[in-house]
């Protein structure tokens, strides 16, 4: 177990719906990050978040919406989703010091999520 | 911003050989290269890394190679094991507040029993 968890693992969503991935580090990091794996782009990175505040949003259209409310948690917010939206959802969280960034990524199992 | 290139995208090799996987950078400020595996089915894992004021690296099987000049860096695995056989990603960052990697599209990595 690394201390990366999310939840759900699977989701299956219709394009009308709103649903929520969950992600929790339990390792004390500071830095948290939402990617995207899927076959045509294996690692987008898509936000990152430093001591809960936003500072990377890659160009990911408004309906992804990330949240972090605590440097615990991170949570992605989907909402009318594409079906190319189908992919593979990686949470990671990293120590993030300033001064030192040579940080491992530690990464949560994944949700697989399935857009119809 | 950074670009990550990698080569081969698939590597096939007999159990007990080499195999080398060969990753370029764009940005020169780069100055931290993480090799991460991912087996089917499982999370990306770290297995090795490589700062800017080192060439070298080696744990156990696993050896990287730095070249900051030629702006590219690559990942030797010796004795190649059927448990070897993952995706591997290579990864660029830049030191700042926050941990920004940029990954390479991966190698998908088989050895042949």
């Amino acid at each position: 177990e690394t201390g990366v968890t999310q939840t759900p693992r699977h989701l299956v969503m219709g394009m009308t719906n709103k649903k929520s991935l969950k992600c929790e580090q339990h390792l004390g990091h500071n830095a948290m990050y939402w990617y995207k794996q899927s076959a045509k782009k294996p690692l987008e990175l898509m936000f990152v978040y430093s001591l809960e505040e936003r500072v990377e949003n890659n160009s990911v259209p408004s309906r992804f919406s990330p949240e972090c409310p605590n440097s615990s948690h991170l949570f992605l917010h989907l909402h009318t989703l594409q079906p190319e939206d189908s992919a593979l959802y990686l949470c990671a969280s990293s120590q993030g010091a300033s001064g030192s960034s040579y940080n491992e990524q530690f990464f949560g199992p994944g949700t697989r999520l399935t857009v119809l | 911003g950074e670009n990550v290139e990698q080569h081969p995208s698939t590597l096939s090799v007999q159990e007990g050989d080499s195999a080398v996987i060969k990753c370029t950078y764009s940005d020169s400020a780069s100055n931290y290269f993480p090799w991460y595996k991912q087996e089917l089915g499982k999370r990306p894992q770290l297995i090795i890394d490589i700062r800017s004021n080192v060439g070298e690296k080696k744990d156990q099987r696993i050896a990287v190679t730095l070249n900051k000049t030629a702006k590219h860096f690559s990942l030797h695995i010796t004795e190649t094991q059927p448990e070897d056989s993952a995706v591997y990603f290579c990864a660029a960052s830049i030191e700042t507040s926050y941990d920004k990697v940029i990954f390479g599209p991966g190698t998908s990595l088989s050895v042949i029993p």
